[in-house]
């Protein structure tokens, strides 16, 4: 019963490379987040999706592209990553109206 | 700006007293929803109270909602040691086909035993 998995879980890039963070749910739930969280700030709203082929912009959406071919997979990119984008980054998926099941976490150091 | 700020920021009490937190946010809702972390670890679901509803209960945990006020709080009965963690309220907002689910800051609650 894997519920949602982020991979990689610890990813370590240089400024200006790029990269592509999985988020795989197996609960067959409509929508899907990506949350940024850094000390003090709570959790963030990056980008949203809710549904196959639709994604919508959250709270802190510059710098990340998202996408969501499959039901399953809500991917996000960082096209050129920068210092600022160090971060923990969670994903979640539910159901409409219920419940969020969250991912275990992916830490960005980005030097 | 977020949509759910928490109240206190942090929270100190001894093993069996209870702990309030609260909540408020700006907009109307659809739900809203507390959650706890722990330390390094991914959120986990503690309990959803809908719009049309007051005060919901689960377990050692009750949670009212004021949409008049556009508050919440959660209280936590009878703390344990292993209670100590962060709490989260996040809101459920409907706009048009999206639903966004936005969070606060968080409340950091540490139970002395």
């Amino acid at each position: 019963n894997a519920g949602v998995t982020q991979t990689p879980k610890f990813r370590v890039l240089k400024t200006g490379q790029s990269m592509t963070l999985l988020c795989a749910q197996d609960m067959n739930h409509e929508y899907m987040y990506w949350y940024r969280q850094d000390p003090g700030m709570g959790l963030r709203l990056i980008h949203y999706s809710v549904g196959e082929g639709t994604t919508a912009k959250g709270e802190v959406p510059d710098g990340y592209n998202v996408s969501r071919l499959k039901k399953q997979n809500f991917l996000l990119g960082l096209e050129s990553a920068a210092p600022s984008q160090t971060s923990v980054y969670f994903c979640a998926s539910r159901f409409p109206g219920l419940e969020a099941f969250f991912g275990q976490g992916t830490r960005l150091t980005v030097v | 700006s977020q949509q759910g700020e928490e109240d206190p920021q942090a929270l100190s009490i001894q093993e069996g007293e209870n702990a309030t937190m609260n909540c408020s946010y700006k907009t109307s809702i659809n739900n809203l929803q507390w959650y706890r972390q722990n330390s390094g670890r991914g959120l986990v679901h503690l309990i959803l109270i809908r719009s049309n509803e007051r005060e919901k209960h689960s377990g050692r945990l009750r949670v009212t909602l004021d949409t008049s006020k556009k508050s919440s709080s959660l209280l936590i009965t009878a703390s344990r040691a292993a209670d100590t963690a962060s709490y989260f309220c996040a809101t459920a907002v409907y706009t048009g086909a999206n639903s966004k689910l936005t969070f606060g800051k968080g409340i950091t609650l540490s139970v002395r035993p």
